[in-house]
Formats: C-alpha cells, sequence, structure tokens
C-alpha cells in the first residue's frame, strides 16, 4: 500500500486554466505538507498543515489554495497558472509537527505540472 | 536565520569508492539531521537521520556525522554501487517544518 499518494503524476495544462492536485495519506499522521521543487531540484516548503489547521504559509501566492477536509488528505488548486509555476509538487506527512522533534517525512512520488 | 548549505552539488565516483556530502546549518538549536535520497522520478525518501546528543551514526554501508560546534553534518556512503546514483538532500529543522540543503546530484560510475 502506498503511504503517501498524490495525483496526477502528470498534469500538462495551459497559462491561466485551474487546477487540483490531490493528496491522502493512511499513516495515520497529523501533518501534512505541500513541497515544490524546481528545476535547478531545490525543494522549498509552500504549506503546512496539522490536523486540518493551516500553521505555514510560506508567502506563496494566493492563487495557490490549500484545503485539508481531514487529516488523510491535503489538496492543491491553482488558479490562473502561470508559467513559472512548472515545477514538481510533493505532498508530504509527518507524525507530529515537523521541526518540533524527532519527525520523519514521508513523501509522495509527485506531481509535474507544466504550464504552457 | 534558518538556512542549510549543501557541498558539492554534483559529485562523481568510482563504483567501489567513498562519497561525502557536507552540509552546514545556521540554527545552533537545530536537534535532528535527516538525510533523503531522491531516485529519478520519485519523491525524497529518508535513508538515515542523527539527533544532536549522538555524533555518529552507522547503517551498513551508509553513516551520518554531526560537529555541532561547527554546525555541520555529513553524509559518508563506502563501497558505493551504481544503485547510490540519486540526488541527496540534507535537512534541518526549522520553526515547524524542515529546511532543506540544495542537493547533491551523485553519480557513481561502473
Amino acid at each position: 500500500d502506498t503511504a503517501v499518494s498524490q495525483t496526477p503524476k502528470y498534469l500538462v495544462t495551459q497559462m491561466g486554466n485551474d487546477k487540483s492536485i490531490k493528496c491522502e495519506q493512511n499513516l495515520g499522521h497529523d501533518t501534512m505538507y505541500w513541497y515544490k521543487q524546481d528545476s535547478k531540484k531545490f525543494l522549498k516548503i509552500m504549506f503546512s498543515y496539522n490536523n486540518k489547521e493551516l500553521i505555514i504559509n510560506e508567502t506563496v501566492p494566493n492563487r495557490f489554495s490549500p484545503k485539508s477536509p481531514d487529516k488523510a488528505h491535503l489538496n492543491l488548486h491553482i488558479n490562473s497558472l502561470e508559467l513559472g509555476d512548472s515545477a514538481v509538487y510533493f505532498c508530504a506527512s509527518s507524525q507530529g509537527v515537523g521541526g518540533t522533534g524527532v519527525e520523519k517525512l514521508f513523501f509522495g512520488s509527485g506531481t509535474q505540472l507544466s504550464v504552457l | 536565520g534558518e538556512n542549510v548549505e549543501q557541498h558539492p552539488s554534483t559529485l562523481s565516483v568510482q563504483e567501489g569508492d567513498s562519497a561525502v556530502i557536507k552540509c552546514t546549518y545556521s540554527d545552533s538549536a537545530s536537534n535532528y539531521f535527516p538525510w533523503y535520497k531522491q531516485e529519478l522520478g520519485k519523491g525524497p525518501q529518508l535513508i538515515i537521520d542523527i539527533r544532536s546528543n549522538v555524533g555518529e551514526k552507522k547503517d551498513q554501508r551508509i553513516a551520518v556525522t554531526l560537529n555541532k560546534t561547527a554546525k555541520h553534518f555529513s553524509l559518508h556512503i563506502t563501497e558505493t554501487q551504481p544503485e547510490d546514483s540519486a540526488v541527496y538532500f540534507c535537512a534541518a529543522p526549522g520553526t515547524y517544518k524542515y529546511i532543506f540543503g540544495t542537493g547533491t546530484r551523485l553519480k557513481v560510475l561502473a
């Protein structure tokens, strides 16, 4: 069973469109994250949710709106897509809040977003 | 501020040789340092981690060393094999998050 699963794996779309990426974890973790990985492989946190509550919003444009219907799911909706949004987006989860202790991150396999 | 520097950005070694990747962190209160391996087309996976009360930790061919005074930690891979080829990331705790290093692309040449 996949611990952290995200869909779709590939997403190709036109500028200006709105798209969503879904993420689910079956590990029973309390905290979920969205990370963005650019073409140089830099991994940068975007959002973090703990028990459905937003705890980190890393100065991401408000075109990006995460939603956590329950603690096992964290979806990412992106409005008015721009060329610069092209990247790989990773969902991750951890038992507690990352950075406050020994919390191991478990990553999904990524969604490669290409904006044309 | 919260910052993690990682070197080198690329590393090529012959199969069987050792590889060392080094990271430096800025927050002296950091207490946990994981290393992640990312294979092509996959998400990063934790391969080894170390707590600040330990200076070294080994797991078969991989080891991590920590120097709290100098605020740096290193990943050591011995007897490298082709399947070790990947991008490796160090990380350090930030405020409610982990801050990742910039990654090292390791190529093991057969």
